[in-house]
């Protein structure tokens, strides 16, 4: 059975610090990884997507890779703002479509 | 696109009451999936539907729970009956065909008294 981890489960920054949250799973068979934030109170919005085959991927200031084989991911994100203040969630999706979620990054951003 | 829509919002019952969740997702998709978010358990998948078709249903705690989804544009979570536990935040979620990204509703938020 997979199982999804996130360290730290609690961050909390200045403005304008460069940080890494990660993401480790048991189970390497995977066919992608995704990134969420979810706000208190709100759904998940999805950030990124990393499919199997690749190594990472970059939106604005958020950069996800993915090691496979090693069963990790990180997502960076740099220069963080107030803004990005959010629970931080990666999901990793094996076969039969099904995501599995880690618990989750709260991270705080302070001004 | 408005996204994946959830009714309700919120919902407060008392246990033992029957309570039906709503759900409609993003137009041209083709995977729907219900989850639960809880502070003990984290996000939870409960039942995965392809096409329509429950696909994986192994999630479902109990036979109290049951979902259907009659056509591609909407899908029903049932509880009956409910009890205090099952108390959480439930999300949908719908998917493109293949393994691709998911995109959630904004949730219901159940309380049973």
């Amino acid at each position: 059975k997979q199982e999804v981890t996130q360290i730290p489960a609690a961050l909390s920054v200045p403005e304008g610090e460069n940080l890494v949250l990660n993401c480790s799973f048991t189970d390497s068979a995977i066919y992608n990884l995704q990134w969420f934030r979810q706000d208190p109170g709100k759904g998940l919005t999805s950030l990124l997507l990393i499919q199997s085959s690749q190594r990472e991927q970059t939106s604005g200031r958020l950069n996800a890779s993915l090691d496979k084989s090693s069963g990790r991911s990180t997502l960076y994100i740099a220069a963080s703002q107030p803004g990005d203040s959010a629970t931080y969630l990666c999901a990793v999706r094996n076969a039969g479509n099904m995501l599995t979620f880690g618990g989750g990054t709260r991270l705080m951003v302070k001004p | 696109d408005a996204g994946v829509i959830q009714s309700p919002r919120h919902e407060v019952t008392e246990m033992g009451q029957e309570v039906t969740l709503r759900c409609k997702p993003i137009s041209g998709h083709n995977s729907l999936f219900w989850y639960r978010q809880t502070m003990m358990r984290g996000l939870e998948l409960l039942i995965y539907f392809n096409n329509n078709v429950p696909i994986d249903d192994s999630g479902m705690p109990e036979d109290r729970f049951s979902a259907k989804m009659p056509n591609a544009s909407f899908s029903t979570l049932k509880i009956q009956p409910s009890e205090p536990r099952d108390s959480a935040v439930y999300f949908c979620a719908s998917g493109g065909s293949g393994y691709n990204e998911q995109f959630f509703g904004p949730g219901t938020r159940l309380t049973v008294l």
